[in-house]
């Protein structure tokens, strides 16, 4: 079964650069969540999207920007990194609502590395 | 704002014994959804074991079950006949009902590390 990518997997910036990191969510899947998960720590959410409409916003500094295109694909955009920015980032989808669950199915995530 | 709490940073358990693993949560909702997430070495987010608030009944899937106290605010995990590639971080989670539009953010625990000692 098709899961949900994340690209790159691995990421090595300087201070003060910039980052993209991409989520491709499971084919028919029209909700995106993006998760910071410091090191030790446990996840924390940033954004989320529906329909390439951002629905709800979590702890994420005005220096990220995310949205999430017409093939349901999302960009986070990451500027002026800053060491603490050092952290894995999930994306999850979730499916048309079909069923109470509603499970969040997470990608692999991306580890930045922020030296 | 709702909250999750594991109280226990780290358990070890014997192969092939029992554990339980705490978690406590606070909402005003009367209706969520409680999640046990498992996260190994790989880092990857696995999903254990869920739990719908307005259900008595406790959830079980193989091995691993849990003990939902709704008035208590109380949802532990169990694991049963522990084997080796249990050993990870375990995230409890708690979401809102689903209302739909991308409203449904998971809220984590602090974790517990389960070691597996053979």
């Amino acid at each position: 079964a098709a899961g949900v990518i994340q690209s790159p997997r691995h990421l090595i910036k300087e201070k003060r650069e910039t980052a993209t990191l991409k989520c491709y969510p499971i084919p028919r899947h029209d909700t995106v969540y993006w998760y910071q998960q410091g090191p030790g720590q446990d996840p924390q959410f940033l954004i989320s999207f529906y329909e390439k409409m951002q629905s709800d916003k979590g702890s994420i500094p005005d220096r990220f920007s995310a949205q999430q295109f017409s093939d349901y694909h999302s960009e986070l955009n990451m500027s002026s990194l800053e060491l603490g920015d050092s952290a894995l980032y999930f994306c999850a989808s979730s499916e048309p609502r079909t069923s109470s669950y509603n499970e969040q199915f997470f990608g692999p995530g991306t580890r930045l590395t922020v030296l | 704002a709702q909250t999750v709490t594991q109280s226990q940073p780290e358990m070890s358990v014997q192969e092939a014994e029992t554990v339980t693993l705490s978690c406590t949560y606070d909402t005003s909702e009367s209706d969520y959804y409680l999640f046990w997430y498992k996260q190994p070495p790989s880092r990857q987010m696995i999903l254990v074991i869920r739990q719908e608030a307005y259900k008595q009944q406790n959830a079980t899937e193989n091995r691993f079950s849990v003990n939902f106290q709704k008035a208590a605010k109380s949802f532990s995990l169990k694991i049963s006949d522990s084997q080796l590639g249990d050993a990870a971080m375990y995230f409890c989670a708690y979401r809102r009902p689903l209302l739909g539009f991308g409203n449904e953010k998971l809220t984590f625990g602090t974790g517990t590390r389960l070691t597996i000692i053979p």
